[in-house]
């Protein structure tokens, strides 16, 4: 089945550093990828639509300054808190959407990335 | 592969109860998830298990059996907004999660 893969897996960084986590599909292509983050049994909050080569679109209360998102090829998107600070501690997970996957919604997802900001 | 796997699709009739099998190998867990998800929209949290047994909530029931590598999602009385993508998912021993495919449910009235 389709794989994708996060790095890191874990991170952990002092407040005002910047974090890059990446999102790769292993085995087949990705035209869009999906951002989201999620607390402890709690749903998956849709941070933003990763396009490849265009912006992304961002959700609504999410600031597009301080989470850059880069779609540069149909297998990577990268996401990157910038400036980060204790209230971006989070599980940030990704999901990739298959070029091939035509009507049908199907999202592979990411393991997720665990960010502690300290 | 990822070790775990559900059926791809279900179809069941209005009212009525469907199970949804998860089953997944692993030496290391931290937990099953399940989640549902509506086309075009992100995954919604349904349950946790971590301890064997039955787990329920409203019309939605989870059940995990750890030695057997097993869980299934209990659906009863089907409405038709239940038609969904179900996700499961296990936390493996880094509390990477692990996603299953999902597996389609269609309720027919």
């Amino acid at each position: 089945g389709a794989v994708v893969s996060q790095h890191p897996s874990w991170v952990i960084c002092k407040s005002g550093t910047s974090v890059k986590i990446e999102c790769r599909s292993l085995d087949f292509q990705a035209t869009t990828m999906f951002w989201y983050r999620q607390f402890p049994k709690q749903s998956l909050m849709l941070m933003a639509t990763s396009n490849e080569g265009s912006k992304a679109t961002y959700e609504q209360g999410v600031e597009k300054d301080k989470f850059l998102i880069n779609h540069a090829s149909l297998t990577l998107s990268t996401l990157t808190v910038t400036s980060a600070h204790p209230e971006d501690s989070s599980f940030y997970i990704c999901s990739a959407r298959d070029i091939l996957g035509g009507e049908q919604e199907t999202q592979y997802f990411g393991p997720g990335t665990r960010l502690l900001v300290l | 592969g990822q070790n775990i796997d559900q059926p791809t699709e279900m179809t069941a009739t209005e009212g009525a109860i469907v199970q949804i099998n998860c089953t997944y190998q692993t030496s290391g867990f931290n937990g099953l998830f399940w989640y549902q998800q509506h086309a075009g929209e992100a995954p919604t949290f349904l349950s946790y298990n971590v301890l064997d047994g039955l787990e329920e909530k409203g019309r939605f029931s989870s059940f995990l059996s750890r030695s057997k590598g097993y869980s299934y999602l209990l659906l009863k009385e089907l409405q038709m907004k239940d038609s969904a993508s179900y996700l499961c998912a296990y936390m493996d021993s880094n509390y990477q999660l692990i996603w299953g495919a999902g597996t389609k449910l269609i309720i027919k009235p």
